[in-house]
């Protein structure tokens, strides 16, 4: 069974500061995704991180992949209030888009 | 372009009274999914359809049914509903894998 594990689950930060949410998962993966879901609303695509190494960048979070240590990042610079929302990742397991998991999320709240 | 749509918003239900969500897409992806929000337990996959057809089974799919009569359309069914289901329901859709999310019902059962 695929498990998503997503650290920290809260993170109350300051604007410019940099942190990093981390997304471990616990078998082999084809994908691994970010969504953004900001409180009330529906969850948005971010990221889509498709082979080991993959790197993408949008504005002040860039997320990252290492397939080997099933370990992804999101990665946020210079935080600003707007960034406040919750983060979720999910993982497709091996053979088919109908088996994504989703992470917990992650609750981050940027204090001006 | 709508995207997905979902209806109700909201509704308050009493236990034992059958209910359907509708999801309506409007992408032709091939591929759906109705999803539970929970406080705490982050996203779970009640019922997936790969194609229009054809539908399986999530992590979740007790208490719940689905149909998928064309590719548009994919409703949720409560037969008779308990307290326990009391949630938020999203439904998406997927191309390439990325899904893209509706807007959500959120469901209260007393």
């Amino acid at each position: 069974e695929l498990k998503v594990e997503q650290n920290p689950l809260f993170l109350s930060m300051q604007e410019g500061k940099n942190y990093t949410i981390y997304c471990n998962y616990s078998t082999t993966s084809d994908r691994l995704y970010w969504y953004r879901q900001d409180p009330g609303k529906s969850l948005e695509s971010l990221f889509v991180l498709l082979s080991n190494g993959a790197v993408k960048q949008e504005g002040r979070l860039m997320a990252s992949l290492d397939t080997k240590a099933r370990l992804s990042t999101l990665h946020i610079t210079a935080a600003v209030h707007d960034l406040s929302a919750t983060y979720f990742c999910a993982v497709d397991a091996v053979g088919g888009y109908q088996k994504v998991t989703f992470g917990t999320g992650t609750k981050l709240q940027v204090i001006p | 372009i709508a995207g997905i749509t979902q209806a109700p918003t909201s509704q308050i239900l009493a236990a034992g009274r059958r209910m359907t969500l509708r999801c309506t897409q409007d992408m032709r992806h091939n591929a759906m999914y109705w999803y539970r929000q929970d406080l705490g337990l982050g996203l779970r996959l009640i019922h997936y359809s790969n194609t229009a057809g054809t539908t399986g089974k999530g992590e979740v799919p007790d208490g719940y049914s689905v149909s998928r009569a064309n590719t548009d359309d994919f409703p949720l069914t409560l037969a008779s509903a308990v307290p326990s289901q009391t949630s938020v329901y999203f439904c998406a859709s997927s191309e390439a894998g990325t899904q893209y999310f509706g807007p959500g019902t959120r469901l209260t059962v007393l």
